[in-house]
């Protein structure tokens, strides 16, 4: 069964205070691996896909890599508003299902 | 322009009762699904249709039932509500890998 681990479960950063996020995961074939932003009270919005080890994508003030056991979301120089919790998620190759990670909660103070 | 939209946002209902939650999606996708967002915030697949045909069908109890009357819709019927139901339940829909969700329903059964 596939599964995905996130670490730490909670971040609390300065604004400007760059970290990362962490996501291990473990899956048969991997056909993508997905990042999602989730705010309180709403649904998870995409962010990311990436395919395969040494790929990178980058928006704004986040960028994803991806190797064979993990991947990561770099926040640079954070700011207020990108605190929230940020969701990790695999699919297998020619399943249609994402299996996610239990989220890195990021409050970022000004 | 929600891309897609569930009704209700929140449920409140009493143990026993049969409730249903609506899904619609404008994306032109082929595939929905149906998550639940427990207290932890974990998502965990439960249902999916591809074309109005059930393609993902998790260890969910037999009290839920999805239908999907076209495409663009997916709707959730559960029987005999039970406490363990309150939960988040999200609908998303996906073309190829990226899933969009909804912004979700907040089912509390008292």
């Amino acid at each position: 069964e596939d599964q995905v681990t996130q670490s730490p479960e909670a971040l609390r950063l300065q604004e400007g205070e760059s970290s990362s996020l962490n996501c291990s995961y473990t899956v048969s074939g991997l056909r993508g691996l997905f990042w999602y932003r989730q705010d309180p009270g709403k649904g998870p919005e995409f962010l990311f896909t990436l395919y395969s080890a040494g790929e990178e994508k980058e928006k704004e003030r986040l960028k994803a890599t991806l190797t064979k056991k993990e991947s990561f979301l770099h926040i640079t120089a954070p700011k207020p508003e990108d605190s929230a919790t940020y969701l990790c998620a695999v699919q297998a190759t020619g399943d249609y299902k994402l299996s996610f990670g239990a989220g890195t909660t990021v409050t970022v103070r000004a | 322009d929600t891309a897609v939209s569930q009704t209700p946002k929140y449920l409140v209902t009493q143990m026993g009762n049969d409730k249903s939650i609506k899904c619609e999606q404008n994306l032109g996708h082929d595939t929905m699904y149906w998550y639940k967002q427990d207290s932890k915030k974990f998502l965990k697949i439960m249902f999916s249709y591809n074309n109005k045909e059930l393609i993902i069908n998790e260890t969910v109890p037999n009290r839920f039932s999805p239908k999907s009357p076209d495409k663009a819709h997916l709707n959730l019927h559960i029987n005999s509500l039970e406490l363990g139901d309150s939960a988040v339940y999200f609908c998303a829909s996906s073309l190829r890998g990226e899933q969009f969700f909804g912004p979700g329903t907040r089912l509390t059964v008292l």
